[in-house]
């Protein structure tokens, strides 16, 4: 079936360094690719998205383009804030018109001043 | 816009009892609401998908009977956990999809159940 996989935490980095949080996923046909983020105590909220291959999704200083030739979504940021610290999640969505999302792990994010 | 509340934001609750976890949509319509099971440092796990007025589908492996849903209307989602035990502690989050738009969801803050 459809998954998806990230990479280990947590990451810790000093602020306005670069930043990014490998995902990779396996499905049949052409998912949709997400990344949600959920600060502490919150629920999670969509960072980004991209529909189809070579998209580029953009939020917030966060970026991470669709490659499908790679199966890849990574998660990018050139300078992050202590702010940015939170649990980043990659997700899938099936093109079964269900709206149904597989999520990776989770990646702890912390960041120092 | 969008927010998604969940009440209680945790409970503990006795072993053999059952627990009620409401989802409401405050500002939209959602025909359509997920639930998810998040264990500690791990991924979230979809349970069930909660239609109104109908009956929920589950994900393979999800018992039915324990995990009751019930989505009576375009602003609610109640899961109910049967005759809870220890094993069934857990945070419980779920989504709201808005009507009509299949690749937007909006998380509740989640619920976090204690089972003794």
């Amino acid at each position: 079936g459809d998954s998806v996989t990230q990479m280990e935490g947590p990451v810790t980095l000093s602020e306005e360094a670069f930043l990014t949080i490998n995902c990779t996923y396996t499905a049949t046909g052409y998912p949709s690719l997400f990344w949600y983020v959920q600060y502490p105590g919150e629920g999670l909220q969509l960072l980004l998205k991209a529909t189809k291959a070579d998209d580029k999704g953009s939020n917030k200083g966060f970026e991470a383009t669709y490659r499908k030739e790679t199966t890849s979504f990574h998660l990018e940021k050139g300078s992050v804030q202590v702010s940015d610290s939170a649990v980043y999640f990659c997700a899938l969505s099936d093109r079964g018109n269900t709206g149904k999302l597989i999520f990776g792990q989770g990646t702890t994010l912390q960041v120092k001043p | 816009g969008a927010v998604v509340s969940q009440h209680p934001s945790w409970v503990i609750c006795k072993s053999g009892t059952s627990v009620k976890i409401e989802c409401r949509s405050l500002d939209f319509q959602a025909t359509t609401m997920f639930w998810y099971r998040q264990f500690p440092k791990q991924s979230l796990m979809l349970m069930a998908t909660s239609n109104e007025g109908s009956k929920a589908t589950y994900e393979q492996g999800v018992e039915k009977d324990k995990f009751l849903i019930n989505h009576a209307s375009l602003t609610l989602s109640t899961l109910t956990v049967t005759s809870a035990h220890p094993e069934d502690s857990s945070f419980y989050i779920c989504s709201a999809q808005p009507s009509g738009r299949t690749y937007e969801q909006y998380f509740g803050p989640g619920t976090r159940l204690t089972v003794t």
